[in-house]
């Protein structure tokens, strides 16, 4: 079965440039989306078809998707950015997630 | 605005059937532009995908869960549901119902319920 393999976690200082990555065979090939999910909140949609940002979300947020790794960028991370983030993509008739990565805003 | 909400009992016993629907509002079921999605989230880990439908009934499920899942629709209630069968322990976890779109095959999950927690325990 198709596997996304995320970092369980990520730091950064508020105000810098945050970048998760999503590594799975051929994800280039297939569209990555990239989903934020705050404690207690559901899931939100953040960046769609690799690099497309939903209307309402901030343009800190882009993505990029070549090769096997499909990559969230966040630039001038802000203390509201601390959440859980998943990626997902789909392969062969099926949905898949990542592990989700823990971004800590220090 | 698209607003969906999962309805179901809050407690299961192991050994028996989970089930669960999705009212959708807002928006139609029937539009050939969305599937209709099932996802779960164990407390405290990551969330797994169970199955998707089209508003014509058609079906794609998780390999892990398949032979215990059925997913339905019933376009005239606005409603899709979910029944996974012999539920253990391991089935307790928060189940979200969402919006997917179709981009040429099933895509990404734009709008999301706001999750019911399911425990499953005698």
């Amino acid at each position: 079965s198709y596997e996304l393999t995320q970092p369980p976690s990520v730091s950064v200082s508020p105000g810098q440039t945050a970048s998760i990555t999503c590594s799975g065979d051929k994800l280039g090939d297939k569209y990555a989306s990239w989903y934020q999910q705050k404690p207690g909140q559901s899931p939100v949609l953040v960046i769609f078809q690799d690099s497309k940002r939903p209307s309402g979300i901030s343009e800190r947020f882009s993505g990029s998707n070549s090769g096997n790794t499909a990559t969230l960028t966040i630039s001038g991370t802000q203390a509201m950015d601390e959440a859980d983030y998943y990626c997902q993509a789909w392969d062969r008739s099926t949905a898949v997630f990542g592990g989700g990565t823990k971004l800590t805003v220090l | 605005q698209l607003q969906l909400q999962e309805s179901g009992p809050g407690l299961v016993k192991p050994s028996e059937t989970l089930s669960l629907t999705c009212t959708v509002s807002g928006g139609s079921l029937s539009s050939s532009l969305y599937y209709w999605g099932w996802i779960r989230q164990p407390p405290g880990k990551g969330l797994e995908w169970i199955g998707t439908i089209y508003y014509n009934g058609s079906t794609f499920n998780s390999p892990s869960l398949k032979s215990r899942v059925i997913i339905s629709v019933d376009t005239s209630k606005s409603q899709f549901s979910l029944e996974l069968r012999s539920v253990t322990a391991a089935d307790t976890a928060v189940y979200y119902c969402a919006r997917q779109k179709r981009v040429i095959a099933p895509g990404h999950f734009d709008y999301w319920g706001q999750g019911t927690l399911v425990p499953v325990s005698s």
